[in-house]
């Protein structure tokens, strides 16, 4: 089982939608939890934490479920500008502080 | 700038030649990390350093490939004997601590041909 795993892309979603990513990851060690954002051939930047109590950032919303292992990225009213690649990322902690990836979900926002 | 550097951008190289690439972290930053990507994937785990120790390295990295961070600032990646599959974007992060955002460079584009 991978470390971390995601939805398969791609997600093909009209401008004003709403889409929602998910993630799993296998270590239940996992201390951390981010959303990263990846646009065509540059690096990835964070978009936001996961934290256990749920987190809202306009219209991101993120989720944890530590018992499931489970993450999951909600995106409301889709705008043009969120096409992009969406990387689930776990943070093992301590001495294990390597950064886990998962292989990110590519949405694309139409008009 | 301030934030990470890579150097450099882009290499190509012949199969079997050794290459070396640099990141410069954010200057506070203790966390420094280097990955691989390819098309369509994630970034892939390289190796994690915590100042000058090197703490953890993907069982995935053969030994043609080694890194260090010798006074816990700048850190290079080598790669001995290069081969096409080797042919990726090697990226470098840091970040201040565990739990914290970790900041990527811009990355260095190998193509070994």
């Amino acid at each position: 089982r991978k470390e971390v795993e995601q939805d398969p892309g791609p997600f093909n979603v009209p401008e004003g939608a709403t889409v929602a990513f998910n993630c799993t990851y296998s270590n239940s060690a996992s201390q951390s939890f981010f959303w990263y954002r990846q646009d065509c051939r540059k690096e990835p930047k964070l978009l936001m934490s996961v934290y256990s109590s749920g987190n809202e950032d306009g219209r991101f919303t993120a989720q944890l479920n530590r018992a499931s292992q489970y993450i999951s990225l909600l995106i409301r009213d889709s705008k043009l500008s969120d096409s992009a690649t969406y990387l689930c990322v776990v943070d093992l902690g301590g001495s294990q502080g390597n950064l886990i990836f998962g292989k990110g979900t590519k949405l694309s926002v139409k008009p | 700038d301030t934030g990470v550097s890579q150097d450099p951008r882009h290499k190509i190289t012949k199969r079997g030649q050794n290459v070396t690439f640099r990141c410069d972290p954010i200057s506070e930053h203790n966390r420094l990390y280097w990955y691989r990507q390819t098309l369509g994937q994630g970034p892939e785990f390289l190796t994690y350093f915590q100042n000058e120790a090197q703490l953890e390295k993907s069982r995935l990295l053969s030994d043609r490939f080694s890194a260090e961070r010798p006074k816990g600032s700048f850190s290079t990646l080598e790669i001995q004997r290069t081969e096409q599959g080797d042919s990726a974007m090697y990226l470098c992060a840091s970040g201040l601590m565990t739990g914290h955002e970790a900041f990527f460079g811009q990355g260095t584009r190998l193509t070994v041909v």
